[in-house]
């Protein structure tokens, strides 16, 4: 079956710098991959995804990469503002069966 | 969050006591999911459902129990036989199979 591995596990940044998380897959059937964003005591948001016929996708300061031969793709946050501190997931899934999820990186913020 | 609900929202069980997990939505969605969230673990799916009348176990279905009587209902029961039940506990749904909508969790102590 699918595994997805994450990292950083704890990553922290100063006000205004970039962000960087990485996540691999090793299911080269996986065609839909996801990032969702959680604060505290509250269920994780969705912040943006990427399907496989794509290689990059932005949202603002929010963008995604995909690396189909390589099996990896990564979240980068631009600008980081201390609302942006929570934990991130990625997730890697084929539509047929559920989303495989990462163990989550723990972003802080530092103003 | 959105048109998921979960109730409720802390829960505190006596060992050897079953409990039952709300999960609603109104989304008109055809698969429901729960997954189990532990510190510094991620996500990890318990139970599954793609359509009414149909449910799958995920990978730590031991000592729980679904039902999907509903389209709009997904209740998970904790059984006393779940060993180590203490946890944040997240339902999902989604439209495709593949892009999940989280509720805001349902945080449960055994006392």
């Amino acid at each position: 079956g699918e595994n997805v591995e994450q990292h950083p596990s704890t990553l922290s940044v100063q006000e205004g710098d970039s962000a960087v998380i990485k996540c691999t897959y090793s299911d080269s059937a996986s065609n839909y991959f996801p990032w969702y964003k959680q604060e505290l005591g509250k269920g994780p948001q969705l912040i943006i995804d990427i399907r496989s016929n794509v290689g990059e996708k932005k949202d603002q300061r929010i963008a995604v990469t995909l690396n189909k031969t390589a099996k990896h793709f990564s979240l980068h946050i631009t600008e980081t503002q201390p609302e942006d501190s929570a934990v991130y997931f990625c997730a890697a899934g084929t539509g047929n069966t559920p989303l495989v999820f990462g163990k989550g990186t723990r972003l802080s913020v530092i103003a | 969050d959105g048109g998921i609900t979960q109730s409720p929202k802390y829960l505190f069980r006596k060992e050897g006591q079953n409990v039952t997990l709300s999960c609603e939505q109104n989304l008109n969605h055809d698969a429901m999911y729960w997954y189990r969230q532990d510190p510094g673990q991620g996500l990890r799916l318990i139970y599954y459902s793609q359509i009414v009348n149909d449910f799958q176990k995920g990978d730590i279905a031991e000592g729980y129990s679904v039902s999907r009587e509903k389209k709009e209902s997904f209740p998970l029961t904790v059984t006393s036989a779940q060993k180590n039940p203490t946890a944040f506990y997240l339902c999902a749904s989604s439209p495709t199979g593949d892009t999940q909508y989280f509720g805001p969790g349902t945080r449960l102590t055994v006392l």
